[in-house]
């Protein structure tokens, strides 16, 4: 099945400055892969995806970019806030979707 | 659209008590999902339905779990007997398609204390 790795596992950055999670998955069949947003106590809430045919997407300060030949996928946050204070959770999919273990990005103010 | 519906969500209980967790998926998709989340383990996919048949339960942790889905609209997870490690956060996730292409939502979970 598949595997998905993220790091790192915690990430602090002062207010203003850019933040980037890297994930790698291991099936090279997996073609969906979504990132969540989760804040203590509440619910895992997507804030981007990318599909197997496309390199990069963006979203306002979020972008995320894929490079399928070397099975890995980042999320970038451009001029963080405190409140993208978060855990942050990638996954791959094939037919069922894997997470990987979550990203804690502190962001200072 | 009131998003995937969780009940309860606080739970706890005394370990060897029947444990069941609600789930109402958003109206119209026909995938179901449920997970657990732990510190040690993050979030786990323990058994997802479509129209109503499960597919893949392997992520079930042992025979004391089971999961139903009677209808479009409603979704139960059992836990008999419940055991302390069984303490988690379980999700509910609805979509309208499998995982490869169609974004999961959640529910706000279940916080389970088995004591």
């Amino acid at each position: 099945g598949e595997n998905v790795e993220q790091h790192p596992s915690t990430l602090s950055v002062q207010e203003g400055d850019s933040a980037v999670i890297k994930c790698t998955y291991s099936d090279s069949a997996s073609n969906y892969f979504p990132w969540y947003k989760q804040e203590l106590g509440k619910r895992p809430q997507l804030i981007i995806d990318i599909r197997s045919n496309v390199g990069e997407k963006k979203d306002q300060r979020i972008a995320v970019t894929l490079n399928k030949t070397a099975k890995h996928f980042s999320l970038h946050i451009t001029e963080t806030q405190p409140e993208d204070s978060a855990v942050y959770f990638c996954g791959g999919s094939n037919y069922k979707l894997t997470f990987g273990k979550g990203t804690l990005l502190t962001v200072n103010p | 659209d009131a998003g995937v519906i969780q009940s309860p969500r606080h739970e706890v209980t005394e370990m060897g008590q029947e444990v069941t967790l609600r789930c109402k998926p958003i109206s119209g998709h026909d995938y179901l999902f449920w997970y657990r989340q732990t510190m040690m383990r993050g979030l786990e996919l323990l058994i997802y339905f479509n129209n109503n048949v499960p597919i893949d339960d392997s992520g079930m942790p042992e025979d004391r779990f089971s999961a139903k889905m009677p209808n479009a609209s409603f979704s139960t997870l059992k836990i008999q007997p419940s055991e302390p490690r069984d303490s988690a956060v379980y999700f509910c996730a609805s979509s309208l398609g499998t995982g490869s292409n169609q974004p999961q939502h959640f529910g706000d979970g279940t916080r389970l204390s088995i004591l």
